[in-house]
């Protein structure tokens, strides 16, 4: 079946640093969805990326889509203590349902 | 504009119990789906409910069932359950299928002793 990795799963930072998460896939994907959970939270929709090759950026957050459709990055610019959680790629199995790989959690020494 | 919310917010029991969780979607979205996250992973696919029917189901056993009302809240059934069951139950609405996006209600933190 399908499977989506990330990687690295923890990333400790200090607060002003960058910090990118990878994810790939081991089919094509119609597009790739990011998620953020705060510790205790829930999943929060933060972006959706569809063409090949797509570059969006939400401030200081910049996603991108490789050429194959196959993985994505996300790269976070001078982290702040607010972006602390754990960033989840997801992308659809078919028509049928949506796969998300396990995580990169983030932790920010202030 | 009204979010998902799930209820309860928390429940304990033992195992061979068995556990219903109701979900309501945010307003205007006709599609449902659950997912059961462990501690530490990833949102895992169980089933997702389309305009009152199942719409595709990940790898989870007939002991986990599931309902959409015509109002578009759903219920999660679980019989029998087990002590691997215990997880954070997401339920999350969308305007369709898996191509859009998910929305998240809080979770409902089931333990089974």
């Amino acid at each position: 079946g399908q499977q989506v990795m990330q990687i690295p799963q923890y990333q400790h930072v200090q607060e002003g640093e960058d910090f990118t998460t990878y994810c790939n896939s081991s089919t094509t994907l119609s597009n790739i969805q990011w998620y953020k959970q705060r510790p205790g939270g829930h999943p929060v929709f933060l972006i959706q990326l569809v063409k090949s090759g797509e570059v969006k950026k939400q401030k200081r957050l910049t996603f991108q889509f490789g050429e194959a459709k196959k993985n994505s990055s996300l790269h976070i610019t001078a982290t702040q203590t607010t972006d602390v959680g754990t960033y989840f790629c997801a992308g659809p199995w078919g028509a049928q349902k949506l796969v998300f790989g396990q995580g990169t959690r983030l932790t920010i020494n202030p | 504009e009204t979010g998902v919310t799930q209820s309860p917010t928390h429940l304990i029991k033992t195992r061979g119990q068995q556990v219903t969780l109701r979900c309501s979607s945010q307003s205007g979205h006709n599609t449902v789906s659950w997912y059961q996250q462990a501690l530490g992973q990833g949102p895992q696919f169980i089933f997702q409910y389309y305009r009152e029917e199942e719409n595709g189901r990940g790898n989870f056993p007939p002991r986990f069932s599931g309902l959409q009302f015509p109002n578009y809240s759903s219920e999660l059934n679980v019989n029998a359950l087990e002590l691997d069951d215990s997880a954070l139950y997401l339920c999350a609405s969308s305007l369709g299928v898996f191509t859009d996006t998910q929305y998240f209600g809080p979770g409902t933190r089931l333990t089974v002793l």
